[in-house]
């Protein structure tokens, strides 16, 4: 089992209300994650970070903001909830060697109502 | 359209039968193709990883198989038990750029006793 956490695992919350999710591992990768998945389709990258300070937009737009001010913590920030929101977001991570396997956390299922 | 299609989108066994999932991808080039097994509520766990060099990998009861000329992938599940109901995808790794990962929708496997 990968040693990555996410929390909260799930959350419903009120439309435009501000929510962070927690990423955190404990492997010492450089390289970290975000993606969103919706029932029965496949997961998209929102967000990646090469290291400390480094964050990047993946291929999906998404209205949602990253930091990575220490190693093992990614945490994805929503200013403002709506319902296009709900989804599944999962968190990676990989050590950038050789094939470069990503690790994924447990996930958090998000409701916005 | 998806550069990664899957086929059947769902499918339902009895315990101890065999089953075997499609994977056809238009993703080019390509360094590495993965399966991982993702159970409900949670992240996905890699099953087997084979380079483009790679025709077979085994991980217990999965074994995977990987034709590059064809572009085509499969995943075979022997004797199958209860804790194999799961979605399983396919996800295909670029040369560069590993956060390009290229994913499948999935198929569902469902054991029945």
């Amino acid at each position: 089992e990968a040693d990555i956490y996410q929390t909260p695992r799930y959350l419903v919350i009120g439309t435009g209300k501000k929510i962070t999710l927690e990423c955190s591992q404990t492997m010492g990768h450089d390289k970290m994650y975000w993606y969103q998945q919706d029932p029965g389709m496949e997961l998209h990258l929102i967000h990646y970070s090469y290291g400390v300070n480094s964050t990047e937009k993946g291929d999906l737009s998404s209205e949602s903001t990253v930091s990575r001010i220490r190693t093992e913590h990614f945490p994805l920030t929503l200013e403002s909830a709506r319902p296009s929101h709900t989804s599944q977001y999962l968190c990676a991570s990989s050590d950038g060697q050789g094939i470069d396997e990503q690790y994924f956390g447990p996930g958090t299922r998000l409701t916005v109502t | 359209k998806n550069q990664v299609e899957q086929s059947p989108q769902s499918l339902i066994i009895l315990e101890g039968k065999n089953c075997t999932l499609q994977c056809n991808y238009t993703v080019s080039p390509f360094s590495n193709l993965r399966w991982y097994k993702q159970d409900t509520g949670r992240g996905p766990v890699s099953l087997t990883i084979m380079t483009f060099s790679e025709n077979t990998k085994s991980n217990g009861r999965y074994t995977a198989t990987l034709d590059a000329d064809t572009k085509q992938s499969s995943l075979h599940i022997t004797a199958s038990q209860l804790s194999d109901s799961a979605s399983y995808i396919c996800v295909v790794g670029p040369p560069l750029n590993d956060y390009k990962l290229s994913f499948g929708a999935g198929t569902t496997v469902t054991v029945r006793a």
